[in-house]
């Protein structure tokens, strides 16, 4: 069974912080992404990523930075938190191109921004 | 461009009445078509993809590449089936990015 973990599932954070949040996947997945989820707005993809030190943006990369220095570990860098990025972020994980590309999800994070 | 269109927000329906959840989409190529879900307090997870053809907890949904939709259609609803659905695409020609609607709220009342 694939297991995406998310670091915390709740963060509350101050103006102007430098946030993480961690996505860690176990099985093996070349391709993780991340996702802000909204209500009203859906699933916007924010970062992803198909390799180790690779990364490429997705839609709405503004204020957001990340890292994937190792193939199971992708991180999301909010580098001054605002009060518009509070959101649930959704971590996701699939295996390859040449295979069935089902997207596996993490619990999410609510980060609030005071 | 690749968009998803979920014209629903929300959804309401008795058990065991028919309910379908619409999707229409845009891309010029071939597209894969899914559906996600989330229950509540649960995680977002794959219900169905087109390119299987296959029924998952009575759901089912046809590609019509005519209408460009891709439309979620169960005969008899459940109570067990509220929850938060969405439609993604995904662009064949090896970008694994999915494109997702932005979402229907199914609330099946008892």
């Amino acid at each position: 069974d694939v297991k995406v973990t998310q670091s915390s599932r709740y963060l509350v954070k101050r103006t102007g912080e430098k946030v993480f949040l961690e996505c860690v996947q176990d099985m093996d997945h070349e391709n993780m992404f991340w996702y802000r989820q909204d209500p009203g707005l859906g699933l916007r993809l924010i970062y992803f990523s198909y390799d180790v030190k690779m990364k490429e943006k997705g839609d709405i990369p503004e204020g957001y930075s990340v890292s994937r220095e190792k193939k199971e570990r992708f991180s999301l860098i909010l580098e001054s938190a605002s009060t518009n990025q509070t959101s649930m972020y959704l971590c996701a994980s699939s295996l390859s191109l040449a295979a069935p590309n089902e997207q596996f999800f993490g619990p999410g994070t609510r980060l609030t921004v005071l | 461009a690749q968009r998803v269109t979920q014209p629903e927000k929300l959804l309401s329906v008795f058990k065991g009445a028919p309910v379908e959840l619409k999707c229409n989409y845009s891309y010029s190529g071939s597209p894969e078509l899914f559906w996600y879900v989330q229950y509540s307090r649960q995680r977002l997870q794959l219900l169905l993809r087109h390119i299987s053809r296959e029924s998952i907890k009575g759901f089912t949904a046809d590609l019509n590449k005519g209408e460009t939709s891709f439309h979620l259609k169960k005969p008899f609803a459940q109570e067990e089936d509220s929850a938060m659905y969405y439609c993604a695409l995904r662009g064949r020609g090896g970008s694994e990015k999915l494109v997702f609607g932005k979402g229907t709220k199914l609330t099946v009342n008892p």
